[in-house]
């Protein structure tokens, strides 16, 4: 049982460039959402799905869009990545029927020069 | 909306001392309230959470929470700590009433040191 799985670890962007950042979950896990975590900031919500089809906008959603086309699969795509966005990325996912219950990926670690 | 202050960003303890994490949460409604633990270089993961009923709740690896509506509080605890408790650890709340959002706090960096 993988969890909630994200890809890559590491990446390094130029100002401009795009990118999609994969998670996947194998737990049928009808909500999942993407958080940035910055030094002495926290975690932030970037965008959420509470099924396929569906999703809306979180704390910091400005830079980033997503889609939800299946169930297992919630990917963040940078369209222009700016220096700001240089953050380490954490996608996490639940059971619905759990209240604030989420499961959370190992991160992916995004530097944009 | 909720809001999540953690008062220290930092708690250095020696191993086997007892150690307080706090916490305190804003909303105009009624909350559920959680701490979530992140070793390093790795994601969070759930420690405890408080949904209704005793408002003590007790999570793993031996972390306790006392939930205080009056002082809008939800402080963590644990009476002996470990060098593998090193980490840092997060307060997050949600509405009551069907929001999927969890807010979280800032964190807070606690170091056990030998």
């Amino acid at each position: 049982n993988a969890g909630v799985t994200q890809t890559p670890k590491f990446q390094v962007l130029k100002t401009g460039q795009s990118m999609t950042l994969q998670c996947a979950q194998d737990m049928n896990h009808e909500y999942m959402s993407w958080y940035r975590q910055d030094p002495g900031m926290g975690l932030r919500l970037i965008h959420y799905s509470v099924g396929a089809g569906i999703t809306d906008q979180g704390e910091v959603p400005n830079g980033y869009n997503v889609s939800r086309s299946t169930t297992e699969d919630f990917p963040l795509r940078l369209l222009s990545a700016a220096p700001s966005q240089t953050s380490v990325y954490f996608c996490a996912s639940k059971d619905r029927r759990l209240t604030g219950e989420l499961f959370f990926g190992e991160g992916s670690r995004l530097t944009v020069l | 909306a909720q809001s999540v202050t953690q008062l220290d960003s930092q708690v250095p303890v020696f191993e086997e001392a007892p150690v307080e994490l706090r916490c305190n949460y804003s909303s105009s409604v009624s909350v559920y309230l959680f701490w979530y633990v992140q070793y390093p270089n790795q994601g969070l993961q759930l420690l405890l959470k408080y949904l209704s009923g005793s408002t003590l709740v007790k999570g793993i690896n031996g972390f306790e929470a006392e939930f205080n509506k009056s002082q809008t509080s939800f402080h963590l605890r644990k009476p002996s700590v470990h060098i593998s408790d090193t980490a840092e650890y997060f307060c997050a709340v949600i509405s009551q009433g069907g929001s999927e959002k969890l807010v979280f706090g800032k964190g807070t960096k606690l170091t056990v040191n030998p």
